[in-house]
């Protein structure tokens, strides 16, 4: 079966400590995403990543870093710089993305993280 | 810059039709999806438009009107499960999806 996983599906930490979210996919997809969302707000954009070894950061990539070592695999760390992390993070990916292109991203089931 | 707007929320009855709308302002245009989300579960696909026209799927439709910048999204007899918030998404082409705050449907009975 073909999908992006995301681990754990709730995440605790103490405040002041480094957390990294994994997401893996199998769907061969050039592209991958990361977004935070909060209560009654849409989806923000963190960072995204076009190719392996290559990544951009989007709206709010203050606070965080990723990796992008492997296709399959695109790492979030949450470091203790970030001032509200609490939130729903969702991983993402498609095909590709470009002009002319067909840009669907297929979501992770997401990781809720509580900094307590 | 890239603005999505869509209603906050909305209520509707079971059985009946509902439309959410959403405006977009873009310089590049690749596409429009809508996505429906369910509390706490992630956004999953409901449809795409890059032509003006209604694409209909089912008891969902989409509209899209390029030269206004204006797409619908159009629920049918309707049902409970139908309670989710309905993301609109502008795709730019060239960089990721821009999402709207999404528009939180409340079906009664």
């Amino acid at each position: 079966d073909g999908g992006i996983t995301q681990s754990p599906k709730y995440l605790f930490r103490k405040e002041g400590q480094n957390v990294t979210l994994s997401c893996e996919q199998n769907l061969n997809h050039d592209a991958m995403y990361w977004y935070r969302q909060d209560p009654g707000q849409g989806l923000r954009l963190i960072y995204y990543s076009q190719i392996v070894n290559d990544f951009q950061k989007g709206d709010i990539a203050e606070g965080y870093s990723v990796s992008r070592e492997k296709k399959e695999s695109f790492p979030l760390t949450v470091t203790s710089a970030q001032k509200n992390p609490t939130a729903f993070y969702l991983c993402a990916s498609s095909i590709a993305l470009g002009a002319g292109t067909y840009n669907e991203q297929f979501f992770g089931p997401g990781t809720r993280l509580t900094v307590l | 810059g890239q603005n999505i707007d869509q209603p906050t929320e909305m209520t509707a009855t079971e059985g009946a039709i509902v439309q959410i709308n959403c405006t977009y302002q873009t310089s590049g245009f690749n596409g429009l999806f809508w996505y429906q989300q369910h509390a706490g579960e992630a956004p999953t696909f409901l449809s795409y438009n890059v032509l003006d026209g209604l694409e209909e799927k089912g008891r969902f439709s989409s509209f899209l009107s390029r030269s206004k910048g204006y797409s619908y999204l159009l629920l049918k007899e309707l049902q409970m499960k139908d309670s989710a918030s309905y993301l609109c998404a502008e795709d730019p082409g060239n960089t990721p999806l821009v999402f709207g705050k999404g528009t939180r449907l409340s079906v009664i009975a």
